[in-house]
């Protein structure tokens, strides 16, 4: 496609509540990335993928969160039993070369 | 120490003078650095990058990158109404199975008419 698509835009989940967010990178990108970004701060690091391979994982932030790409193109991100502190816009970025990412417009995740 | 570090702002520019926005790292070996800007409720946009020391220029934005002193900052010339976003500086680490940007918190910029 033309740029990252991400669904859905807004997620509101009861407290306990698995969530799925879903990624669909621009075509033909080879890398893949999920941020997580709270109010008033910058995007912080959850994971990578190069193809379908996850080379980073360490920036999720407890065993609650897992994200796969099968097929070496969409991407879900996926919360279980998400929590308040689970509560941020989740960006999605692809790119083909080193640090030049296109981000998506993110899903804004509200746990109450 | 935060491995990006950018002063939060907010800073108030009026319109037609120069914007300057810093920011420091600490990793010597940072290869790549972004700058990019994200409005309210909108994603991040790649604006500048720069990989050699020196200033690069495009439009009225400029980039100017200091190794020596682990510094980059970006200058916004004759700044409009519509550059008031926060400004994000990134920095770029290639190694093995890791090609992850590391950003700031940013800077909020308000332009003043």
């Amino acid at each position: 496609g033309a740029g990252v698509s991400q669904s859905p835009r807004y997620k509101v989940a009861k407290r306990g509540q698995d969530v799925a967010l879903r990624c669909d990178p621009i075509s033909g990108h080879v890398s893949l990335f999920w941020y997580q970004q709270a109010l008033g701060q910058g995007p912080e690091f959850l994971t990578y993928f190069q193809n379908e391979a996850q080379l980073d994982k360490s920036g999720l932030p407890s065993d609650r969160f897992f994200a796969e790409r099968p097929e070496g193109s969409v991407s879900t991100l996926k919360i279980q039993r998400t929590q308040q502190e689970d509560s941020a816009v989740y960006l999605c970025a692809s790119s083909n070369r080193g640090g030049g990412y296109t981000f998506g417009s993110g899903t804004r995740l509200t746990v109450v | 120490q935060k491995e990006v570090e950018q002063n939060s702002g907010p800073l108030s520019v009026p319109e037609g003078a120069i914007a300057s926005l810093n920011c420091t790292y600490s990793d010597r070996v940072s290869q790549s650095f972004f700058w990019y800007r994200q409005y309210s409720g909108k994603s991040p946009e790649l604006i500048m990058s720069i990989y050699s020391n020196g200033d690069k220029e495009d439009g009225r934005f400029t980039a100017q990158l200091n190794k020596a002193s682990q510094y980059v900052s970006l200058l916004i010339r004759d700044s409009q109404p519509s550059d008031s976003a926060t400004y994000l500086c990134a920095i770029y680490n290639r190694g093995f199975g890791n090609e992850k940007l590391t950003f700031g918190t940013g800077t909020r910029l308000t332009i003043i008419p």
